[in-house]
């Protein structure tokens, strides 16, 4: 596998439910990312992970809870979540947070019934 | 802050029509610049990049050209395909700092045959 890949590309899950994102990089990078995507919305910054710190929490729910357990992985945890939290939930990594660019990875299509 | 102001959208062309999207930016410094192209279904992918004034990014036909003077960094081709329906973000990196990159709101092109 090379570059940045999310799993799963699609997720249902009804408002009681628990589920998680996967996102991994394959690049060697020390950042990475969590964005949230909704339809006629601008891209939304959630989370930013550096050398597997958390540096960036821009006021997001609770019940968002993203893991960081070494530098190629990250996680977004679900729970309890509402319908207008469905989005497209893009992973991004880069080699530091300033200065360079982001990767993108294919999204998880998320759909809260 | 940084910020990024990209031209609203939706931009509708015919096949072969030149293309101009325009992008404009605040910062401090001497920031790196992006364009990155979102095709449907899937994450953002980079497109090109200027790392420094009159440098010029190219790639797939589109180019665009860091301009301190004007702060812009305007995305163009010369003729377009139906293939070039996307969304496009311009996106800046701060070179100091702790500060990820900062997108615009993405401008949605649609190339009719």
């Amino acid at each position: 596998e090379t570059g940045v890949t999310q799993t799963p590309r699609h997720l249902v899950m009804g408002m009681t439910n628990k589920k998680s994102l996967k996102c991994e990089q394959h690049l060697g990078h020390n950042a990475m990312y969590w964005y949230k995507q909704s339809a006629k919305k601008p891209l939304e910054l959630m989370f930013v992970y550096s050398l597997e710190e958390r540096v960036e929490n821009n006021s997001v729910p609770s019940r968002f809870s993203p893991e960081c357990p070494n530098s190629s992985h990250l996680f977004l945890h679900l729970h309890t979540l509402q319908p207008e939290d469905s989005a497209l939930y893009l992973c991004a990594s880069s080699q530091l947070t300033a200065g360079y660019e982001q990767y993108f990875g294919p999204g998880t299509r998320l759909t809260v019934t | 802050g940084n910020s990024v102001t990209q031209m609203e959208g939706p931009v509708t062309l015919s096949e072969e029509a030149f293309l101009t999207i325009n992008c404009t930016y605040t910062a401090t410094g001497y920031p790196s610049l992006f364009w990155y192209v979102q095709y449907p279904g899937e994450g953002l992918q980079l497109l090109l990049k200027a790392t420094k004034a009159d440098d010029k990014g190219s790639n797939k036909g589109f180019e665009a050209t860091y301009r301190k003077e004007t702060t812009s960094f305007h995305l163009e081709k010369g003729s377009v395909q139906v293939s070039d329906s996307a969304v496009y973000f311009c996106a800046l990196a701060s070179n100091s700092g702790n500060t990820p990159l900062v997108f615009g709101k993405g401008t949605r092109l649609s190339v009719i045959a």
